[in-house]
């Protein structure tokens, strides 16, 4: 089974308006954090934003903002205003405890900001 | 800038042969945690190393092998390479445990001709 889970392969916004990107996650550890990457075209791996399973407010980085609804087990990423340099691929991921804890990446969501 | 250092950033080379990829860790990072991005898997989880040790083991193949050096840089090292090898490989840093940040370096991006 999927541990994480993004439904939008692609998104179509236009500039200046709020976006909403989806992310499920599933999971049966208490503790474990939630990641949002964004991916240009150059291929880089840009951590934007963080959330604990402990954390009990909303994480918010600048412009980012995480949507974490724990008991639907839902991490959404919100980017309010969105600009042009926006455009790229956003991947949902999450890190379980324990000993092995590596980042579990969902399949990613293709944002496209029209000017 | 993560903070993360890896080379090459490119590297093109024929099937059949070997080559070696490194990563430098955020200054303090103990860990280094190795990921292939290709078309058709996405982003999988290959190894991990903690202070020198291995430490955890993903989807990697046996003609891979990875190991950390007493000044915390690793090396991944992939051999007998074939056409489906050719991907986006990245590592990462970062604290331990789940309620941690990892970080990733640029990525090498390798081409098997």
């Amino acid at each position: 089974a999927q541990k994480i889970t993004q439904t939008q392969p692609g998104m179509f916004v236009q500039e200046k308006e709020a976006v909403t990107l989806d992310c499920t996650y599933d999971t049966s550890d208490p503790s474990y954090g939630l990641f949002w990457y964004k991916q240009p075209s150059s291929g880089e791996m840009i951590f934007l934003i963080y959330q604990g399973s402990y954390d009990q407010q909303n994480a918010t980085e600048g412009r980012y903002s995480l949507n974490f609804q724990k008991a639907r087990k839902s991490a959404n990423l919100v980017i309010s205003a969105s600009q042009l340099g926006d455009s790229a691929m956003y991947f949902c991921a999450m890190r379980e405890g324990g000993r092995d804890d590596k980042i579990i990446f969902g399949k990613g969501t293709r944002l496209h900001i029209l000017p | 800038d993560s903070g993360v250092t890896q080379t090459p950033k490119h590297l093109i080379t024929a099937t059949g042969q070997r080559v070696t990829l490194r990563c430098s860790p955020r200054s303090g990072d103990l860990s280094v945690y190795w990921y292939q991005q290709s078309l058709d898997q996405g982003l999988q989880f290959l190894i991990q190393y903690y202070n020198g040790e291995e430490r955890a083991k993903g989807n990697i193949l046996e003609r891979f092998s990875a190991q950390q050096f007493p000044d915390l840089h690793s090396e991944l090292n992939l051999s007998s390479l074939e056409l489906g090898d050719s991907a986006l490989y990245f590592c990462a840093t970062g604290g331990q445990g789940a309620q941690s940040e990892q970080f990733f370096g640029p990525g090498t991006r390798l081409t098997v001709l």
